[in-house]
């Protein structure tokens, strides 16, 4: 089966660096990608890594290791608007076909 | 322009009824996806369509059909609503690619 684990949740202080953790276990692994969700809104697409490293795009950076199973999204020079949900998904080959298997999610509270 | 949509947006009824809701996108995709997020935010996949033929069928009671008329429409239709089917269901697209664009949600409350 496949399974990801996340903290459910994080609290930083505006300007600070947080670190989002997701580990995981699946078969027919392809990459992580990352999602960001506010309340009431839709997931939107942060980052995808399929191979081990760190990817990044403008204040967030994705890294990946392959090899422990586990990678994390790095958010710098927090802003009050990156509070919201954080999800982990891992892409892979499972039952025939490719699925994104979503982690259950880290709350992230930016305080002034 | 709206990439994908979603209607309803919320949609309230009672238990037993039959509800549809209806998603279209216009990124010319050619996968599209539902999913189910209860009230834990935990978003779990439902369906998927490749080019109108059906990929991905998880371990959904038969009471949800998904139809797909053409590669750019996707929808859902519920039978017999249970308490439990209360959630929002986000419909998705993507292409061969890793991303997928989410629709806004449709927020259904069965009473």
């Amino acid at each position: 089966g496949q399974s990801l684990e996340q903290p459910s949740e994080v609290t930083a202080v505006e300007g600070a660096i947080v670190q989002i953790n997701c580990t995981y276990q699946t078969s027919g692994f392809y990459g992580l990608s990352w999602y960001q969700q506010h309340d009431g809104g839709a997931p939107t697409f942060l980052s995808y890594n399929a191979l081990d490293g760190l990817e990044e795009t403008g204040r967030f950076s994705s890294f990946l290791s392959r090899s422990d199973s586990y990678g994390y999204l790095l958010l710098q020079e927090l802003q009050m608007k990156d509070s919201a949900s954080y999800f982990c998904a891992v892409r892979g080959w499972m039952d025939s076909s490719y699925k994104l298997i979503f982690g259950s999610g880290t709350r992230l509270l930016v305080r002034p | 322009d709206t990439a994908v949509s979603q209607t309803p947006k919320y949609l309230v009824t009672q238990m037993g009824n039959d509800k549809s809701i209806k998603c279209e996108q216009n990124l010319g995709h050619d996968t599209m996806y539902w999913y189910k997020q209860d009230s834990k935010k935990f978003l779990k996949i439902m369906f998927s369509y490749n080019n109108k033929e059906l990929i991905i069928n998880e371990t959904v009671p038969n009471r949800f059909s998904p139809k797909s008329p053409d590669k750019a429409h996707l929808n859902l239709h519920i039978n017999s609503l249970e308490l439990g089917d209360s959630a929002v269901y986000f419909c998705a697209s993507s292409h061969v690619s890793n991303e997928q664009f989410f629709g806004p949600g449709t927020r259904l409350t069965v009473l």
